[in-house]
């Protein structure tokens, strides 16, 4: 069975601060996505990376792909109360059956 | 464009009760999907469906039924629902197969309690 593990699971930080959230597998992937779920509503896509290496910025969020296909970080520089949440890994690809895989996820709160 | 939808919102059953979650897209995507997400376990697929009339197991399919009649709906059935199937249940679409990159577009859960 292939799996995502993400961590940290929990992250709480003060606004301004910087923090990673990382999502590692020992399989390969093909693509990898990040989504990003609020309270009481369905995940939303941020991004998604193919190529080993890849790096995506989306304002302050930068995406990395791992240059095996096997692991991907999402960073936040200066956070904001607006980026808590839960951010989701899934990663598609190797043995899911065209199917995404997801991380268990890691649950952001920025306090102001 | 309403994107994807789901009823009910929310569902209290009992023991033994049967109940069918509804989904419906208005994007004309192919391929559609059911997961529910429980506290530390992220999401799991429990079935999914490549286009009308097809469906295929997920990860976790025991104790769930599905159908696909229209391409637009994707229903979930619970024949006789037990406490462990309580949830959070999500429906999902998209345009092409996930390995080909391809984004899923999510309806805002149903939460289901089976006491």
């Amino acid at each position: 069975t292939q799996l995502l593990e993400q961590s940290p699971q929990f992250l709480s930080i003060q606004e301004g601060e910087n923090l990673t959230v990382y999502c590692n597998s020992s399989s390969v992937f093909s693509s990898l996505q990040w989504y990003r779920q609020e309270p009481g509503e369905g995940p939303v896509l941020l991004v998604t990376v193919v190529t080993g290496g890849e790096v995506k910025k989306l304002k302050r969020l930068t995406f990395q792909f791992g240059d095996a296909r096997k692991d991907s970080s999402l960073h936040i520089t200066a956070a904001q109360p607006g980026d808590t949440g839960l951010y989701l890994c899934a990663g598609a690809g190797g043995r899911s059956q065209g199917n995404l895989i997801f991380g268990k996820g890691t649950k952001l709160s920025v306090k102001p | 464009n309403a994107g994807v939808t789901q009823t009910p919102k929310f569902r209290v059953l009992k023991t033994g009760q049967s109940m069918t979650l509804l989904c419906a897209q208005d994007m004309n995507h192919e391929y559609m999907y059911w997961y529910r997400q429980d506290p530390g376990m992220g999401l799991r697929l429990i079935h999914y469906s490549v286009g009308e009339g097809t469906t295929a197991k997920g990860e976790v399919p025991d104790g769930y039924n599905v159908s696909r009649l229209k391409k637009q709906n994707f229903l979930l059935g619970l024949e006789s629902a037990a406490p462990s199937q309580t949830s959070v249940y999500f429906c999902a679409s998209s345009s092409r197969r996930s390995h080909q990159g391809s984004e899923q577009f999510f309806g805002p859960g149903t939460r289901l309690t089976v006491l």
